[in-house]
C-alpha cells in the first residue's frame, strides 16, 4: 500500500532550527509537497520537491532523496507564529496526492 | 485577490439532517477536490473534479455527493449525516488534472461541519 511516515508531534525553542522529517512509499513518484496548517485552518502551500536536492525559500528549506524515499522540511530562525502542523504529500505514478497525518510543531519561547 | 471561498465556516446539523456545504473559486481553475479532514489525521479526497468530470473515490460513501454547475462553483451534499461525519470539510483547486503535472493545490478555509 501507499504510506507517508511524519513525527506525529515535535517542540522545538523559538530562534532556533527544526527539521521534520518524512518517509514515503508509494507507487511511483511526481513529486513531493509541503504544506503548512494551522489549527483549524485549511493548508497553504510551502515548497514542492521534484528533483534530489535542497530547495531553500527565506526561513524555510526542504530537502528529497527519491532514492531512499525521505524528504524533510527545515525551518530555520523560528518565531511563535510557526507553531503549526506540517503535512508532507506525495504524487504517485497516477498523480494522485498521498498526505501524511501531519507534524504538529510546538515552539516554546 | 484570486482565492477559495467556503460557506458557511461553521455549520452545525441534526443526525440525519441533509446538509449542503459550498465552495467557490475566483482562480479559473479546472480541477476542485473535496477532501474530509478529521483532528489530527491526513486529509482524506472525497472526490474531485475535472471540469465537469466527476471522480468518485472508491472508498466515499454514498451518503456524500457533489455537484459542479460551473467552473466556479462546487457543492458538497450529505444526505443523512451521522456522528461520525463530524469533520473539517476542505475544498481545493487545481489549474490541471491528473495525468496532467503535480499541480500545487490551493485550499479554501474549511467548514467544520458539527452533527448533534
Amino acid at each position: 500500500g501507499q504510506n507517508i511516515d511524519q513525527p506525529t508531534e515535535m517542540t522545538a525553542t523559538e530562534g532556533a532550527i527544526v527539521q521534520i522529517n518524512c518517509t514515503y512509499q508509494t507507487s511511483g513518484f511526481n513529486g513531493l509537497f509541503w504544506y503548512q496548517q494551522h489549527a483549524g485552518e485549511a493548508p497553504t502551500f510551502l515548497s514542492y520537491n521534484v528533483l534530489d536536492g535542497l530547495e531553500e525559500k527565506g526561513r524555510f528549506s526542504s530537502f528529497l532523496s527519491r532514492s531512499k524515499g525521505y524528504s524533510y522540511l527545515l525551518l530555520k530562525e523560528l518565531q511563535m507564529k510557526d507553531s503549526a502542523s506540517y503535512l508532507c504529500a506525495v504524487t504517485d505514478s497516477n498523480y494522485q496526492l498521498i498526505w501524511g497525518a501531519g507534524t504538529k510543531l510546538i515552539i516554546k519561547p | 485577490d484570486a482565492m477559495v471561498i467556503q460557506n458557511p465556516r461553521y455549520q452545525v446539523t441534526q443526525f440525519g439532517k441533509p446538509v449542503t456545504l459550498s465552495c467557490s473559486q475566483t482562480l479559473n481553475h479546472n480541477v476542485m477536490y473535496w477532501y474530509q479532514q478529521k483532528s489530527s489525521q491526513a486529509p482524506k479526497l472525497l472526490f474531485h473534479y475535472y471540469d465537469k468530470d466527476f471522480n468518485n473515490e472508491a472508498d466515499t460513501p454514498d451518503n456524500f455527493q457533489s455537484r459542479r454547475p460551473n467552473t466556479s462553483f462546487c457543492f458538497l451534499d450529505i444526505r443523512s449525516p451521522g456522528l461520525g461525519d463530524a469533520a473539517m470539510y476542505l475544498c481545493a483547486t487545481s489549474p490541471r488534472p491528473a495525468g496532467e503535472g503535480a499541480d500545487t493545490q490551493y485550499f479554501g478555509p474549511g467548514t467544520r461541519l458539527t452533527v448533534l
